[in-house]
């Protein structure tokens, strides 16, 4: 089975630094992806990993670890406007996956970004 | 161009009724996938569409789903004679390969959010 863990709920500070952790457990893995989804919206992509590492964007930076199966999202310098759902999505080896581009999404993390 | 586009929004029902919702991709994306997401929850896939050709389904999809993309431009997915636990928002993405598929990003329409009375 897949399995993809996060954390339900986070409360943090504007301006401060935030970091949202992710581990999985799947049969296959060919990337790790972060999408960030506002309520009633859709999700937006933010970063992927497909190597070990850090990959920084702006105040977004994502880290993957493949021999820990873990991944955490860096938000720095936090605005309001960052108060959404942070979904951690795997995308599976076509070997295991079926459809080759199919990604299997954590339940997301409800950040919410107080004054 | 402007993106995934879904249509309708919402769509409220009667639990028996028959549903159809339309996905217009991004127009070069050969890709085209549904996936059905509930509150509090992440998106769960549902099917795929590599050009016209549906090339996986998932168990979640049960017989009362059938999707179609028959041009292999938008898609339908219709849902007969509904049930309350079909309630859920509805999102279509859609991709095209660039270089190396790991890194192949899904693009997400709005959704559309289905209740059943």
């Amino acid at each position: 089975g897949q399995n993809i863990d996060q954390p339900t709920e986070m409360t943090a500070t504007e301006g401060a630094i935030v970091q949202i952790n992710c581990t999985y457990q799947t049969s296959g893995f060919n990337g790790l992806f972060w999408y960030q989804q506002h309520a009633g919206e859709a999700p937006t992509f933010l970063s992927y990993n497909v190597l070990d590492g850090l990959e920084e964007k702006g105040r977004f930076s994502s880290f993957l670890s493949r021999s820990k199966g873990y991944s955490y999202l860096l938000l720095k310098e936090l605005q309001m406007k960052d108060s959404a759902s942070y979904l951690c999505a795997v995308r599976l080896s076509p070997l295991y996956g079926g459809a080759t581009n199919k990604l299997i999404f954590g339940t997301g993390t409800l950040l919410a970004v107080q004054p | 161009d402007t993106g995934v586009s879904q249509d309708p929004r919402h769509k409220i029902t009667k639990r028996g009724q028959n549903v159809t919702f339309r996905c217009d991709p991004i127009s070069e994306h050969n890709r085209l996938y549904w996936y059905r997401q509930t509150l509090g929850q992440g998106p769960e896939f549902l099917t795929y569409f590599q050009n016209e050709a549906q090339l996986e389904k998932s168990r979640l999809l049960s017989d009362r789903f059938s999707a179609e993309r028959p041009k292999g431009s938008f898609s339908t997915l219709e849902i007969q004679r509904t049930e309350q636990g079909d309630s859920a928002m509805y999102l279509c993405a859609s991709s095209s390969r660039q270089g190396a598929e790991a890194n192949e990003k899904l693009f997400f329409g709005s959704g559309t959010q289905l209740s059943v009375l």
